[in-house]
């Protein structure tokens, strides 16, 4: 149980497109959903967080009109990246959770952002 | 502020040779703790988790941490490495009390020397 899956897992794209990537909970309820991204060899960083419903929450220095964040049903929340640029190649990670799994995040397999 | 710090960003050790891998935490309230996995090009797997309770936590694939509130530390450790526990693996902190935010240490790649 407690599956998270991303679509797609590997995507390039010329520079000045939008890219959406989308995060499903296969086997739960997702309330919250979280976004992070990942610089080569680097941590993950935590860019918003978005609750059924409502609008995303988004970390300080994060563009929210750059990074959409739509979180319409309780299994899916879509990250679009617009008028993508080189300097937005990385690795985006989903997590997702639901009440009363005591703070676990479920992780989906992460989306490699590639624009040229 | 919650953070995490893990000491060492690259470990090597022998097949079958201890694995200890250092993480200490800044939290201003009781905090939950999380060590996950990530192998190259996919997303984070949970290895172990402390909430509250037993403070030596164990979790999948013979790794075991320890909350040691005194010294802020939850170091994760395995008595004999394998080959397959080649990967990058992350500490984590969260606030108690429902705030759910993560925040991830800088990561340690674990290699090992057959």
């Amino acid at each position: 149980g407690a599956v998270v899956s991303q679509h797609p897992s590997r995507v390039i794209c010329k520079s000045g497109t939008s890219v959406k990537i989308e995060c499903r909970s296969l086997d739960f309820q997702a309330t919250t959903m979280f976004w992070y991204r990942q610089f080569p060899k680097q941590s993950l960083m935590l860019m918003a967080t978005s609750n059924e419903g409502s609008k995303a929450t988004y970390e300080q220095g994060v563009e929210k009109d750059k990074f959409l964040i739509n979180h319409a049903s309780l299994t899916l929340s879509t990250l679009t990246v617009t008028s993508a640029h080189p300097e937005d190649s990385s690795f985006y990670i989903c997590s997702a959770r639901t009440s009363g799994m005591n703070n676990e995040q479920f992780f989906g397999p992460g989306t490699r952002l590639t624009v040229l | 502020a919650q953070s995490v710090t893990q000491l060492g960003s690259h470990v090597s050790v022998s097949e079958g040779a201890l694995v200890l891998l250092r993480c200490n935490y800044s939290s201003s309230v009781p905090p939950y703790l999380f060590w996950y996995v990530q192998y190259p090009n996919q997303g984070l797997q949970l290895l172990l988790k402390y909430t509250t309770g037993a403070t030596l936590v164990k979790g999948i694939n013979g790794f075991e941490a320890e909350f040691k509130k005194s010294e802020t530390s939850f170091h994760l450790t395995k008595p004999s490495a394998h080959m397959s526990d080649a990967a990058e693996y992350f500490c984590a902190v969260s606030y108690n009390f429902g705030n759910e935010k993560l925040t991830f240490g800088t990561g340690t790649r674990l290699t090992i020397i057959p």
